[in-house]
């Protein structure tokens, strides 16, 4: 059975900071790779997709990585901001089935001003 | 355009009451995911539908819960009888098709408390 774990379970950092969050899973397996963004009382927002082809997305500030044969993956955030403050969830797409996502609890992220 | 949409945001049931949640899919697209998410946890996976068809029930936690979508659109999840362990965040999400290639759109959830 597929289990995705993220470190840390919790990250405060300054403003301007670059920071990475990290992200395993235990069945290499995987179709693919996607990082979400989680507001309080909100859904969730993808913010990037890696299939398992790939070696890394980018998208702004926002840098993914994936190195499937050690069953990890890390989000890149350059230049930090208040705004970037949310919960982040890894999730993978494996086994038996193609569209069944597996998430991580997340980290979550507070960047102070 | 429009999300996904869910009502009602919020539900508070007695213990032992039904529930009934709704999901409304970005339009056209074929595929809609359930997804539970408890307190301080990931959501994980409820049940798949491909158009009318359920083709995957296998993270339904017990047969106290029953998902629908009739008519290839919206879609309800029934909760029968609740209990205090079915508290938690009720996540929707649509893709325009199956297939690992296609990004799943989150809705905002329905968050279910129990007392």
């Amino acid at each position: 059975k597929q289990e995705v774990t993220q470190i840390p379970a919790a990250l405060s950092v300054p403003e301007g900071e670059n920071l990475v969050l990290n992200c395993s899973f235990t069945d290499s397996a995987i179709y693919n790779l996607q990082w979400f963004r989680q507001d309080p009382g909100k859904g969730l927002t993808s913010l990037l997709l890696i299939q398992s082809s790939q070696r890394e997305q980018t998208s702004g500030r926002l840098n993914a990585s994936l190195d499937k044969s050690s069953g990890r993956s890390t989000l890149y955030i350059a230049a930090s901001q208040p705004g970037d403050s949310a919960t982040y969830l890894c999730a993978v797409i494996s086994g038996g089935s193609n569209y069944k996502l597996t998430f991580g609890k997340g980290t979550l992220l507070t960047v102070n001003p | 355009g429009a999300g996904v949409s869910q009502s009602p945001r919020y539900k508070v049931a007695k213990r032992g009451q039904d529930v009934a949640l709704r999901c409304d899919p970005i339009s056209g697209h074929v595929s809609l995911f359930w997804y539970q998410q408890a307190l301080g946890q990931g959501p994980e996976f409820l049940t798949y539908f491909q158009n009318e068809a359920q083709l995957d029930k296998s993270g339904l936690p017990s047969d106290r819960f029953f998902a629908e979508r009739p008519e290839g659109s919206v879609s309800t999840l029934k909760i029968q009888r609740t209990q205090q362990e079915d508290s938690a965040v009720y996540l929707c999400a649509s893709s325009i098709t199956s297939g690992s290639s296609y990004e799943q759109y989150f809705g905002p959830g329905t968050r279910l408390t129990v007392t």
